[in-house]
């Protein structure tokens, strides 16, 4: 089986730099994804990591450990645009199955 | 095409009906996916295509849910004798299926409604 831990919901303020943080537990674990979904929207893919590290893109970065079961991703320079859901999503056995987290929705305040 | 489409938008249906939803993935995308998504959660995975093969429906909740990709483009779902507790949001996401190039592409969405 397989478990994703991510928190319910976070609050943050304009400018401010917020980190979400993704654990998990699972069999056969291929790598982890990062998705943004904005309320009645599908979600669009964010970053993947596959090795340990930080990955940098723009004002999003992400970073796995492997050992620890663990992710975060952290935006910078926050905007009122990046209130959404993140979802954190592992790949397992093999590249193409998905099993997702229930996701963070995250409120940026003025 | 540009995206990924699926129809109908919003499907709303008496408990017992059938009812079949469609997938139109991006047009050079081997791999399709089908996923439930209940409001306020994650999408969870239903079954998936490489081009018409399908080697995982594990997700599927019962034997009610069958999924075709006869051509290995267009895809649909069909849920069979309808029940309340099928309400749920369906996306369809597509990929390229490769292991250096995976990520997935999400459709808009069929809202499904089972009255």
């Amino acid at each position: 089986g397989q478990n994703i831990d991510q928190p319910t919901e976070m609050t943050a303020t304009e400018g401010a730099i917020v980190q979400i943080n993704c654990t998990y537990q699972t069999s056969g674990f291929n790598g982890l994804f990062w998705y943004q979904q904005h309320a009645g929207e599908a979600p669009t893919f964010l970053s993947y990591n596959v090795l340990d590290g930080l990955e940098e893109k723009g004002r999003f970065s992400s970073f796995l450990s492997r050992s620890k079961g663990y992710s975060y991703l952290l935006l910078k320079e926050l905007q009122m645009k990046d209130s959404a859901s993140y979802l954190c999503a592992v790949s397992r056995e093999g590249f193409q199955k998905l099993v997702f987290g229930t996701g963070t929705r995250l409120l940026v305040s003025p | 095409g540009a995206g990924v489409s699926q129809s109908p938008r919003y499907k709303v249906t008496k408990r017992g009906q059938d009812v079949t939803l469609r997938c139109d993935p991006i047009s050079s995308h081997a791999t399709l996916y089908w996923y439930q998504q209940a409001l306020g959660q994650g999408p969870e995975f239903l079954t998936y295509f490489n081009y018409e093969a399908q080697p995982d429906k594990s997700g599927l909740p019962s034997d009610r849910f069958s999924a075709e990709r006869p051509e290995g483009s267009i895809s649909t779902l069909t849920i069979q004798r309808t029940e309340q507790r099928d309400s749920a949001m369906y996306r369809c996401a597509s990929s390229p299926g490769t292991q250096q190039d995976n990520e997935q592409f999400f459709g808009p969405g069929t809202r499904l409604t089972v009255l």
